[in-house]
């Protein structure tokens, strides 16, 4: 069975950071695309960012270019989100999804999110 | 405001059929793969159709989905109220090299 844990969610204060991680298990989490999309209270889905099955690629969207930075370690089954910079817009629920292969393709099974919470 | 467009909402009425319409580009739908989800209330995303057309295991065939240009539409038919959700389309966009959603719809069966 797929299953994906996100942690390391909290309140910060503007300009803070926070590490985001994704425990993953129950698929071969090295063969597979995988990715960040975020939710503010009450709005939609935000794809935030990807990373290649390898860690070699790499994308963000432009909201948090700059800022945030995925890393994936095989070696533990943990996908990361480094969160630095961070704004009042960036508070939102963050999930972390796994792709049905690519970057690009859509996200078979999801996380049940971690709540980041940016305020002073 | 999304790269791709959704209607805000729409409604139908047990047992109906309701089609949800997301309108893209060139550089999103024109050129890559469709994916829908459906997000009930207070949980996460869940996949109902990928690669435009394509059902993950367990999803029932009264879910579909069909790409057309720049334009994809998720269809769904024999209403349920347990259908009462919002619905997100979603796909890569190769000019900003990023994925890209749709705003949602939310589905209320009356």
């Amino acid at each position: 069975e797929v299953q994906l844990l996100e942690s390391g969610g909290g309140l910060v204060q503007p300009g803070g950071s926070l590490r985001l991680s994704c425990a993953a298990s129950g698929f071969t989490f090295s063969s597979y695309a995988m990715t960040w999309v975020r939710q503010a209270p009450g709005k939609g889905l935000e794809w935030v960012s990807g990373i290649s099955s390898g860690g070699g690629s790499t994308y963000y969207a432009d909201s948090v270019k700059g800022r945030f930075t995925i890393s994936r370690d095989s070696s533990r089954n943990t996908l990361h989100l480094q969160m630095n910079s961070l704004r009042v817009e960036d508070s939102a629920v963050y999930y972390c999804a796994k792709s049905t292969a690519y970057t690009s393709s859509g996200s078979d099974f999801w996380g049940q999110g971690t709540l980041v919470t940016v305020s002073s | 405001q999304s790269v791709l467009t959704q209607p805000p909402s729409v409604s139908a009425a047990p047992g109906q059929k309701v089609t949800i319409s997301c309108s893209g580009s060139s550089s999103n739908i024109g050129n890559n793969y469709v994916s829908w989800y459906q997000q009930l209330p207070g949980t996460a995303p869940k996949l109902l159709i990928y690669d435009n057309n394509k059902r993950p295991s367990g999803i029932p065939d009264r879910f579909s989905g069909s790409k057309s240009g720049t334009s994809a539409t998720l269809g769904i038919t024999g209403l349920q109220t347990g259908d009462e959700a919002d619905y997100y389309c979603g796909t890569w966009d190769s000019s900003l090299s990023a994925g890209v959603f749709g705003g949602g719809t939310r589905l209320t069966v009356l």
